[in-house]
């Protein structure tokens, strides 16, 4: 057990770009979570998968925003046009039992 | 919608003190309760929960927590905090939104400083 894998963990990007972060799940676990954590903030939670359909998604996820678990196995997350209010932590997060989700180290997104 | 409010942003404290995090919610169904940690720079680590049975719970790294249910409370307590606490600590929320889905809800989090 490696534990959740999130990468890149930073990321620069101009606003206007694209970017693209990647979730390595614990690999039994069939349950993924997206969450965004602002400066000062807990995290707030963006979109949920089981295995690889997703199911729910918050208000806080624009049209920019797009998540992807192919094969119920890694995840995606795309923002597209970035913009600066989109600075802030990705958090990616599984579980296998409903209760017990485990964190990845988080991917810091910086938009200049 | 449930919600989570972690009454004190900072708690500064000196090393082998106890220390007390205050955690209250608002919900009008049965909760899971949890304590998550995150030290710089990194994710959140489970530090315990709450599901049902014995309202005190008992965590990781010597740290336990109360479930009040008439004062919808779940502060987390250490008797002897070492240098190597000092983190940010979140409460949070289990909150059923349909079908599988038990997202987190979390409150705004409380800066730990165990302090030579």
């Amino acid at each position: 057990d490696t534990g959740v894998s999130q990468d890149p963990r930073h990321k620069i990007t101009k606003r206007g770009q694209n970017v693209t972060f990647r979730c390595d799940p614990i690999s039994e676990h069939n349950r993924l979570y997206w969450y965004r954590q602002t400066l000062g903030q807990g995290p707030e939670f963006l979109t949920y998968f089981q295995n690889e359909a997703q199911l729910e998604k918050s208000r806080l996820l624009s049209d920019r925003f797009s998540a992807e678990r192919p094969k119920g196995s890694f995840s995606t997350l795309e923002i597209q046009r970035t913009e600066q209010g989109d600075s802030a932590m990705y958090l990616c997060a599984s579980s296998f039992i409903p209760f017990e989700q485990y964190f990845g180290p988080g991917t810091r997104l910086t938009v200049t | 919608a449930q919600s989570v409010t972690q009454l004190d942003s900072q708690v500064p404290v000196f090393e082998e003190a106890p220390v007390e995090l205050r955690c209250n919610y608002s919900s009008s169904v049965s909760v899971y309760l949890f304590w998550y940690v995150q030290y710089p720079n990194q994710g959140l680590q489970l530090l315990l929960k709450y599901l049902s049975g014995s309202t005190l719970v008992k965590g990781i790294n010597g740290f336990e927590a109360e479930f009040n249910k008439s004062q919808t409370s779940f502060h987390l307590r250490k008797p002897s905090v070492h240098i190597s606490d000092t983190a940010e600590y979140f409460c949070a929320v289990s909150e059923w939104s349909g079908g599988s889905n038990y997202k987190l809800t979390f409150g705004k989090g409380t800066l730990l400083t165990v302090n030579p």
